[in-house]
């Protein structure tokens, strides 16, 4: 089984729906990340979460919202879609090494498309 | 304000050839690079990463070469498979901050041709 399991791996849906985008992960890690690739534009953070009770915005979090509800689980919501969050989606996980830097491990992905 | 830029955005190869792909940075307080490697469909997963106090890290045919004072670091793929076909992207991260963060280039598509 997959350490790190986004649902669903492909969405459509129309501007203006909300949307929940779903990650699970068994790795036992603590930090988890959630991402938009963009032809172009290299992968980019969204939010991230060092634990169920700290949250934090990344460099493009507007018109996104993220919920932690375990430390197994963070997802990623749209709370009214618009078409130019069409991208591919990705969580990550990591665990904390003080003053290093841990692998992030990646899931397989959300290709989700706002017509 | 694009931290990490990284160049070229597409490359194709010949097999047996080398690929070389160039990043670089402006926040000179980033202290860990990583590189990933990204197959269609899947998720990126880390290849090969490089602290700043040594200027070249080699891991079978994948070499990463860093300079600080240009703040530049580079990928080079050496004797370039099929299946080295994917997309790369650099990163650069300040361990010091302890978030983890992880700052990306814009990617690179690799196409090895047999």
């Amino acid at each position: 089984d997959a350490d790190v399991t986004q649902t669903p791996r492909n969405r459509i849906t129309k501007t203006g729906k909300r949307i929940m985008l779903e990650c699970s992960q068994t790795k036992g890690h603590d930090r988890m990340y959630w991402y938009r690739q963009d032809p172009g534009l290299g992968l980019r953070l969204i939010y991230y979460s060092f634990d169920v009770k700290d949250i934090n915005k990344g460099e493009i979090s507007d018109g996104y919202s993220v919920s932690r509800q375990a430390q197994a689980k963070f997802s990623l919501s749209l709370e009214s879609a618009i078409p130019n969050q069409t991208a591919l989606y990705f969580c990550a996980t990591s665990d904390f090494r003080a003053f290093a830097v841990s692998e992030q491990f990646f899931g397989p992905g959300t290709r989700l498309t706002v017509l | 304000q694009q931290q990490v830029k990284q160049s070229p955005q597409s490359l194709i190869v010949q097999k047996g050839g080398i690929s070389i792909i160039n990043c670089a940075y402006e926040n000179t307080a980033f202290d860990y690079f990583p590189w990933y490697q990204q197959f269609p469909g899947k998720g990126p997963a880390l290849l090969i990463a490089i602290r700043p106090d040594v200027s070249e890290k080699k891991e079978g045919r994948f070499t990463i070469s860093f300079n600080k004072s240009a703040k530049q670091f580079s990928l080079h793929i050496m004797d370039s498979q099929p299946g080295d076909s994917a997309t790369y992207f650099c990163a650069a991260s300040q361990a010091s901050s302890n978030t983890g963060k992880l700052i990306f280039g814009q990617g690179t598509t690799l196409q090895v041709k047999p």
